[in-house]
């Protein structure tokens, strides 16, 4: 059994600090990775794609990688209350593949 | 552009009954699959579509889950004979050729009473 794991949370981080949500994989073979963020009653929405040993930032968010330790983060700068929501992380091992997702870390902004 | 559609949104059904769902990907994505998701889990993967053809249907917990997509567009999720374990949220993404990203539909609530 192919397992990503999160930590389930809930994390709480105070509005303006950074939140970091941690996810680890178990298949060596995995190549690509996603994070999708999903408010209470919604589905999950695309938020970054790494595929590359590293860091890689889009606005506020910032994925890192580390093959090696089998470890993929998200970082959210200046957290926000509408940040509000459950992060999934989810691997696959080709674009052709189904995405294998972790339970999800609830993330609570606080005011 | 328009994303993904699903419906219906919600489904109520009875033990025993046959219930079809319908997901309509985005206009262009050859690559459609169908999750499902219980609460407190993330999505699990049901079956693959690429074209007409299921690519990879290993996620099909049993022979009463069938899905078709005729087309190579709208594909319908068929449950037969359902049981009050099938309830959860059927979830159904597609995938641009060439591309990796998978984006969602808003999911079918489905309850088995």
């Amino acid at each position: 059994q192919k397992e990503v794991e999160q930590n389930s949370g809930p994390l709480s981080v105070p509005e303006g600090a950074i939140a970091s949500l941690n996810c680890t994989y178990s298949d060596r073979g995995s190549q690509s990775f996603f994070w999708y963020r999903q408010y209470s009653g919604k589905s999950p929405e695309l938020i970054m794609s790494i595929y590359s040993n590293g860091d890689k930032e889009d606005g506020r968010f910032t994925a890192q990688l580390n093959k090696a330790s089998q470890y993929v983060s998200l970082l959210i700068r200046d957290s926000q209350p509408s940040d509000s929501a459950t992060y999934l992380c989810a691997v696959n091992i080709g674009s052709g593949y189904a995405l294998n997702f972790g339970k999800g870390t609830s993330l609570l902004v606080t005011p | 552009g328009a994303g993904v559609s699903q419906t219906p949104s919600n489904k109520v059904t009875e033990k025993g009954k046959y219930v079809e769902l319908r997901c309509d990907p985005i206009s262009g994505h050859t690559a459609l699959y169908w999750y499902r998701q219980s609460l407190g889990q993330g999505p699990e993967f049901l079956i693959y579509f690429q074209g007409t053809g299921a690519a990879d249907d290993s996620g099909l917990p049993n022979d009463r889950f069938f899905a078709v997509r005729p087309e190579g567009s709208v594909s319908t999720l068929k449950i037969q004979r359902t049981e009050r374990g099938d309830s959860a949220v059927y979830l159904c993404a597609s995938r641009l050729a060439g591309e990796d990203e998978q984006f969602f539909g808003p999911g079918t609530r489905l309850t088995v009473l």
